[in-house]
């Protein structure tokens, strides 16, 4: 595998379910991110990670849940999940927080 | 506040043609400025960046931008455009804390 990976790349759950989101880098990276992408949206970065450690947080419902367990590895716990977090969630990593970050495929999430 | 305007929804080129998207941003500092591309169920590529120095920067794929501060743009051009072109396109400001905030992006269709 090369870049940043994701899984699952689709997802449909029910509002009462718990699920999770997983994302890969194999670019070394030690920083990473979860975006969230809307229909006709700018990109919403959620969440931040650098070294490990959380350093931002946009505001986002404690129903997303963070995990970053190595600098290669970052989940997105969800549950009780509302339909308008219906979006394409995409995590993307960087070296040292630079601007330069490298996006995976995404995972389209449709909340029913 | 940073913030960009990307004002073209959508864009219908032919084959070959050239192709110019607008971004325009705002930000109270010296901006650092990013094209990235996404094809269908793809992430996001990033294609070229602007830090400082030449205002006229090369990317990958044939794709150029320049970058005017008096106008606060930073439009994308390609010469002659191809049907592998076919995509979205965003275009971002770093800002803050080594974060990107991302326009609502233009969706270039190619016609033969």
């Amino acid at each position: 595998e090369t870049g940043v990976t994701q899984t699952p790349r689709h997802l449909v759950m029910g509002m009462t379910n718990k699920k999770s989101l997983k994302c890969e880098q194999h670019l070394g990276h030690n920083a990473m991110y979860w975006y969230k992408q809307s229909a006709k949206k700018p990109l919403e970065l959620m969440f931040v990670y650098s070294l490990e450690e959380r350093v931002e947080n946009n505001s986002v419902p404690s129903r997303f849940s963070p995990e970053c367990p190595n600098s290669s590895h970052l989940f997105l716990h969800l549950h009780t999940l509302q339909p308008e977090d219906s979006a394409l969630y995409l995590c993307a990593s960087s070296q040292d927080r630079s601007y330069e970050q490298y996006f995976g495929p995404g995972t389209r999430l449709t909340v029913t | 506040a940073q913030s960009v305007t990307q004002p073209d929804i959508h864009i219908t080129v032919s084959e070959g043609a050239s192709l110019e998207l607008r971004c325009n941003y705002s930000y109270g500092a010296t901006p650092y400025l990013f094209w990235y591309v996404q094809s269908p169920g793809q992430g996001l590529q990033l294609l070229l960046k602007y830090f400082s120095g030449d205002t006229l920067v090369q990317g990958i794929k044939g794709f150029e931008a320049e970058f005017k501060r008096s106008q606060s743009s930073f439009n994308l051009r390609k010469p002659s455009v191809h049907w592998s072109d076919a995509a979205e396109y965003f275009c971002a400001v770093g800002a803050g804390a080594n974060n990107l905030f991302f326009g609502t992006g233009t969706r270039l269709t190619v016609i033969p």
